[in-house]
């Protein structure tokens, strides 16, 4: 394991259905993200949290709500998914949001599956 | 607009054969590169991480290359086993406070 959990680790649920998934580092890290990865596609960045603080939302649908209440815990909450988002949905740490040499360690991901 | 591309999309060898995969990218300005290998059902681990001024770098078996100037990049695999099946991703750092810009992968199949 890179010290990074996620759970579940496969999630289907309804359009109508309203879930969380969760992130947790273990790595003492001041930065966490929410990525989506889609069959043939890039990696697509979510959301970016900086010592517990939002500091990028990459046109996100508001029916994808993030919280990070400490710089421990990432939260992806769910709610009228519709079947496009249906993905592997990868949670990363790294120790702050500079790129340059930081590398971003990954959790094994959610399979979300909307029917 | 900041792009990696990757090549081939998949790819299927023998077990014990040698192998390379490609990656272009138009990230500007560059700050690194890295391969990333992303087993099934598993968050992707780095395999190597290359800076401007490194033409290449190796970890075990895995061998990258980076040409600068032509913006291209290689992970050549040798003497491949089994557990190199899995999807293997290039990703692109335009600068010290920029996003990372990922490649689509190859996927490689290994077989007996």
């Amino acid at each position: 394991e890179t010290g990074v959990t996620q759970t579940p680790r496969h999630l289907v649920m309804g359009m109508t259905n309203k879930k969380s998934l969760k992130c947790e580092q273990h790595l003492g890290h001041n930065a966490m993200y929410w990525y989506k990865q889609s069959a043939k596609k890039p990696l697509e960045l979510m959301f970016v949290y900086s010592l517990e603080e939002r500091v990028e939302n990459n046109s996100v649908p508001s029916r994808f709500s993030p919280e990070c209440p400490n710089s421990s815990h990432l939260f992806l909450h769910l709610h009228t998914l519709q079947p496009e988002d249906s993905a592997l949905y990868l949670c990363a740490s790294s120790p702050t949001t500079r790129t340059g040499g930081n590398e971003q360690y990954f959790g094994p991901g959610t399979r979300l599956t909307v029917t | 607009k900041n792009q990696v591309e990757q090549s081939p999309q998949s790819l299927i060898i023998l077990e014990g054969k040698n192998c390379t995969l490609q990656c272009n990218y138009t990230v500007s300005p560059f700050s690194n590169l890295r391969w990333y290998k992303q087993d099934t059902g598993r968050g992707p681990v780095s395999l190597t991480i290359m800076t401007f001024s490194e033409n290449t770098k190796s970890n075990g078996r895995y061998t990258a290359t980076l040409d600068a100037d032509t913006k291209q990049s290689s992970l050549h695999i040798t003497a491949s086993q089994l557990s190199d099946s899995a999807s293997y991703i290039c990703v692109v750092s335009g600068g010290t406070a920029s996003k990372l810009t990922f490649g689509t992968g190859t996927r490689l199949q290994v077989t007996l």
